[in-house]
């Protein structure tokens, strides 16, 4: 069974940094690529960014393109979004999502984790 | 970016009903990639459908997803207690987009 634990979540101000970190377990770690989806409190889904099985291919939302940086180590089986220059709009349950294929196009997301609430308030 | 527009946003039916539940694209979806997901209150979404008629794995048949090109639909043949959830379709074409939801409540 595939298993997604998202950790790093947390309260920061504005124009502070966070790292989110999501370790998988339950499959073959270097054959998918993974995305981050945020949910703002009592609203839909927004999908932030996708690195694929490499880490070859990286692709952002323009809402957080220049301020987002997703990562992975294969070796850890763990992949990361660090997060800089928050803004309050940046708070939201962030998921970390396994894609049905390994690059960072035409997949879905057929795994999910539990999410981590990241806050951004003064 | 292609937009989704689900409707309704609330659906209010009885457990035994069939529920419609509608996501219209701006745009067609390359390849029909087009998926839904279910949605419970505190919990992650879980993946219904792909490639907009689908089944992922240990999903009950009585969902169905149908449509192609800008028009798609979730049919769940006879609602059971806790098919009551928020429902998401998602196109994953081009980009990554999702819509905004359809609340399914028990009348």
């Amino acid at each position: 069974e595939v298993q997604l634990v998202e950790s790093g979540g947390g309260l920061v101000q504005p124009g502070g940094s966070l790292r989110l970190s999501c370790a998988a377990s339950g499959l073959t770690f270097s054959k998918n690529a993974l995305s981050w989806v945020r949910q703002a409190p009592g609203t839909g889904l927004e999908w932030v960014s996708i690195i694929s099985d490499d880490a070859t291919y990286t692709r952002y939302a323009g809402s957080v393109k220049g301020r987002f940086t997703i990562s992975r180590d294969n070796s850890k089986n763990t992949v990361f979004l660090e997060m800089n220059s928050l803004r309050v709009e940046d708070t939201a349950v962030y998921y970390c999502a396994k894609s049905s294929g390994s690059g960072v196009g035409k997949d879905y997301l057929d795994s999910w984790g539990q999410g981590a609430l990241v806050t951004v308030s003064s | 970016e292609i937009v989704l527009t689900q409707s309704p946003g609330t659906l209010s039916l009885s457990p035994g009903e069939r529920a419609t539940l509608s996501c219209r694209a701006s745009q067609s979806v390359a390849g029909n990639y087009l998926a839904w997901y279910q949605q419970k209150p505190g919990q992650a979404p879980w993946l219904l459908i792909f490639g907009a008629s689908s089944r992922a794995t240990g999903i009950p048949d009585r969902f169905s997803g149908s449509g192609s090109g800008t028009d798609f639909t979730l049919t769940i043949s006879r609602l059971e207690p806790e098919d009551f959830a928020v429902y998401f379709c998602q196109q994953y074409g081009s980009s990554i987009t999702f819509g905004q939801g359809t609340r399914l409540e028990i009348k």
